[in-house]
């Protein structure tokens, strides 16, 4: 089974604060993505990235930035947390040419203070 | 970009009856059609799918069928029980380096 795994379920943060979220995906999957998910939203896409190094803007890119330095892991930086940041936070992964069909982590349901 | 519509946003059904979502999109280049499921506190799982060059897809109680010409397709759930209660998304794609987008999601609630 594929498995996504997200470093934190919870996580509360200060306004200003630099976040890390982390994302790992264990089969070598070529896309991985961050989204984050809000009542009425949907889910938005935040950034992705189809190989190793490679990262595309999503459509909320702003605000934010990842890191892709190794193919099982994708991380979400949002340098100055800010309140309007405070939302559920989805990684997921996919084989190249496969987007559609998209595994998903938990989800870290992100508080900034 | 793809613009994608759920409707409705949100469905409430009694045990056993039907439920049925749609989505609508935009971009005549999509050719897969999948169905994702959310439930409580876990992220979205993909339930099923479908090609371009499908009308019809059935897994047991659920199926999803297209209309490419008038772009659109629905999930449907028969004899729906309390463990499909989740929210529901599409995410028509077109393959390729693409982003996917997501419907904006359907709330199904089945009450017992």
């Amino acid at each position: 089974d594929v498995k996504v795994t997200q470093s934190s379920r919870y996580l509360v943060k200060r306004t200003g604060e630099k976040v890390f979220l982390e994302c790992v995906q264990d089969m070598d999957h070529e896309n991985m993505f961050w989204y984050r998910q809000d009542p009425g939203l949907g889910l938005r896409l935040i950034y992705f990235s189809y190989d190793v190094k490679m990262k595309e803007k999503g459509d909320i890119p702003e605000g934010y930035s990842v890191s892709r330095e190794k193919k099982e892991r994708f991380s979400l930086i949002l340098e100055s947390a800010s309140t309007n940041q405070t939302s559920m936070y989805l990684c997921a992964s996919s084989y190249s040419g496969s987007s559609y069909e998209q595994y998903f982590g938990p989800g870290t349901r992100l508080t900034v203070t | 970009g793809e613009n994608v519509e759920q409707h409705p946003s949100t469905l409430s059904v009694q045990e056993g009856d039907s439920a049925v979502i749609k989505c609508t999109y935009s971009d005549s280049a999509s050719n897969y059609f999948p169905w994702y499921k959310q439930e409580l506190g876990k992220g979205p799982q993909l339930i099923i799918d479908i090609r371009s060059n499908v009308g019809e897809k059935k897994d047991q109680r659920i199926a999803v069928t297209l209309n490419k010409t008038a772009k659109h397709f629905s999930l449907h759930i028969t004899e729906t029980q309390p463990e499909d209660s989740a929210v529901y998304f599409c995410a028509p794609d077109s393959g390729g380096y693409q982003k996917v987008t997501f419907g904006t999601g359907t709330k199904l609630q089945v009450i017992p």
